[in-house]
This record gives structure tokens, sequence and C-alpha cells, in this order.
């Protein structure tokens, strides 16, 4: 089976520049996660999907960060404007809890640097 | 609010030797439990995980981990070290209890393998 897809790999931006990422996750998977790891820390969630409804945004800066999931397949995150403090990789995932798995497949992630 | 703490952010050992990557959880609810390995620039790939039954749970390259209630623990071992175990491992607890099954990741630990 496909992995999670995520693009670009990699992203360098100046701060206050806009950014966007994408993400295919697994075919069928109905909930889609965007994860932040900033150098050195464990994952941060910043949104969840079930589908394409918001389940969890309560850890997005809302004011900067955006995302959609267009009929529940793709999604995309945005940040803008963006700030040195966003450098980080941004992980998506999926998971396939509807068939009571319990197993999450990450992408490879987009390393953001923001100068 | 789950929480992870995983001890030593560092640990080396030599090849060969026993691998002991320590994790503590706090969980109002049954946790589901956890352990993920990062290579550089790559994604999370999932090592194992415990949801319900045997607390010994087996995964993958001949890791295992054993949650403890009494003692809140989910600690990775691995009986002998290989020089491709060096990566970062990062321990995560989700309540599983269904509408909220984001991992809440530990800040991870990064093995380093010596010859």
């Amino acid at each position: 089976e496909a992995g999670v897809a995520q693009s670009p790999r990699y992203k360098i931006i100046e701060k206050r520049q806009s950014v966007a990422f994408w993400c295919n996750p697994i075919s069928g998977h109905a909930t889609l996660y965007w994860y932040q790891q900033i150098l050195g820390q464990g994952p941060k969630l910043l949104i969840q999907f079930q589908n394409n409804g918001v389940v969890d945004d309560s850890q997005l800066p809302k004011d900067r960060f955006s995302a959609e999931r267009l009929k529940g397949v793709d999604s995309t995150l945005k940040i803008q404007p963006a700030k040195l403090e966003d450098s980080a990789v941004y992980l998506c995932a999926s998971s396939s809890y509807e068939t009571g798995d319990y197993g999450y497949t990450f992408g490879s992630g987009t390393r953001l640097t923001v100068v | 609010a789950q929480s992870v703490t995983q001890l030593g952010s560092h640990v080396s050992v030599s090849e060969g030797a026993l691998v002991l990557l320590r994790c503590n959880y706090s969980s109002s609810v049954p946790p589901y439990l956890f352990w993920y390995v990062q290579y550089p620039n790559q994604g999370l790939q999932l090592l194992l995980k415990y949801t319900t039954g045997a607390t010994l749970v087996k995964g993958i390259n001949g890791f295992e981990a054993e949650f403890k209630k009494s003692e809140t623990s989910f600690h990775l071992t691995k009986p002998s070290a290989h020089m491709s175990d060096a990566a970062e491992y990062f321990c995560a607890v989700s309540d599983g209890q269904g509408g909220s099954e984001k991992l809440v990741f530990g800040k991870g630990t990064k093995l380093t393998v010596n010859p």
C-alpha cells in the first residue's frame, strides 16, 4: 500500500512570507493529522481531521496557520505570515481507527526554514 | 491531559550491549502506548504499540516494551544493539477512547551506538 505523501520535502522562505504544504493520506484513512516537530522536540499536534471535519485544532495558531481537507482526502496546511519560530518539520499522518487497527502512518515530512 | 516523559535525551551504548530507553506516561484513562523511531530526514516509523491484552509487546527489529500500569511506564528494550539502531526514539500515548485519538509525544531520546 502506498504511504502518506507530502510535498515539498524542503522549503526555505523569508519571514513574513507565506507557505503551503500538501498531504495525501493513505487511501481510505478517514483521520488525518498535522504535527509540528521543532528541532530537539517531539511532534506536537496542530490539527486533526475526521473526513473533512475538524476534530481538534486547539494548538493551531489560528492567527497565522490554516488548514483544510478537501473532500475528506488531501489536505493543505498554510502559514501566513511566517515567523522565525515556525522553522520546523511538518509531519502529516493518517490513521485507520475505523478498522480498529490503531495504526498511524506518517509521511516523510516537510522541513521548513524561515530566515 | 495525557503526557509523556522520556528520561534521558541522549543514550549511548556499545554495539552488542543492551538498549534501554525509558518512558513514563500520565493518562486519566487506560492508555494506548506507542514507540516510534525516526532516522535523519525521515518520518516516524512505528516500532511497536500496546493497546490491550498482553503487557509485553514485541515489535520490529528485535525491540520490545513492557506496559507496567503500577509504574506508569512503557520502557523500550533490545537485548543487543546494532549500529543500524542509531536513531531518535519517541514514546507516545493516546487515550484511544474514540473521538480523541491524537498522539501525545515525549521529547525523544537519541540513541548512539558505538562500535
